[in-house]
């Protein structure tokens, strides 16, 4: 699977747009893009996932672009329950394996 | 959504015991199971993947024989740490893929701690 490249950490104010950066410049074209967050000591929790159009559901919103070589996760307005390590993977459709980096730690600040 | 329910969420053991640790689909039926396992301050490792009915295929640098595998049914795999060191003191999370095509979904993990 392609290798990710994420930001250590970021703050957001609460109640603004998180945005996420995550680069994945080797990525291939039966790759997707999942997005999992960790809050401490829980197991991570699925997020989102896309191909090469850009998601949303009822949690975030991906935004993938259009070379698939960088993608963002949008947390509309957080809170501080967002407060978590979030994971961007790239994984081959078929390959069940999930392959974590080191994430970006997000704070969410009051 | 898709439910993955780990127990216990926390063990305390003495060195050299044995420790058993469920993990359970409950609202779908889960052909593979991955566990991995997560120390402090650091990324979750796979050590593992567990399909129903067979042999689990172990990672690169994880004891076949230390951390015991077994997938008997569709809904459940348990991993068993066996002769427990401090060493193997951890957060130990499994996580469970449906025969959909669904996202991988984890439970919330067991933190052993092997005194």
């Amino acid at each position: 699977d392609a290798k990710t490249t994420q930001p250590t950490s970021m703050d957001c104010a609460e109640g603004r747009a998180a945005n996420l950066p995550c680069n994945h410049s080797t990525i291939s074209g039966n790759e997707y893009v999942y997005w999992y967050r960790q809050i401490h000591s829980q197991g991570p929790q699925y997020i989102i996932h896309g191909l090469k159009n850009n998601e949303t559901n009822e949690m975030a919103s991906l935004i993938i672009t259009e070379d698939r070589k960088s993608s963002t996760l949008i947390l509309p307005h957080a809170t501080l329950r967002d407060t978590a390590v979030y994971y961007c993977i790239v994984r081959v459709v078929g390959n069940e394996k999930l392959t974590f980096g080191t994430g970006t730690r997000l704070t969410i600040i009051p | 959504g898709a439910v993955v329910s780990q127990h216990p969420s926390r063990v305390i053991c003495k060195s050299g015991t044995s420790v058993k640790i469920e993990c359970r689909s409950l609202d779908f039926q889960a052909t593979t199971m991955f566990w991995y396992r997560q120390f402090p301050k650091q990324s979750l490792m796979l050590m593992a993947t567990s399909n129903e009915g067979s042999k689990a295929t172990y990672e690169q640098g994880v004891e076949k024989d230390k951390f015991l595998i077994n997938h008997a049914s569709l809904t459940l795999s348990t991993l068993t740490v066996t002769s427990a060191h401090p060493e193997d003191s951890s957060f130990y999370i499994c996580s469970a893929l449906g025969t959909d095509n669904s996202p991988l979904h984890f439970g919330n993990g067991t933190r052993l701690t092997v005194t």
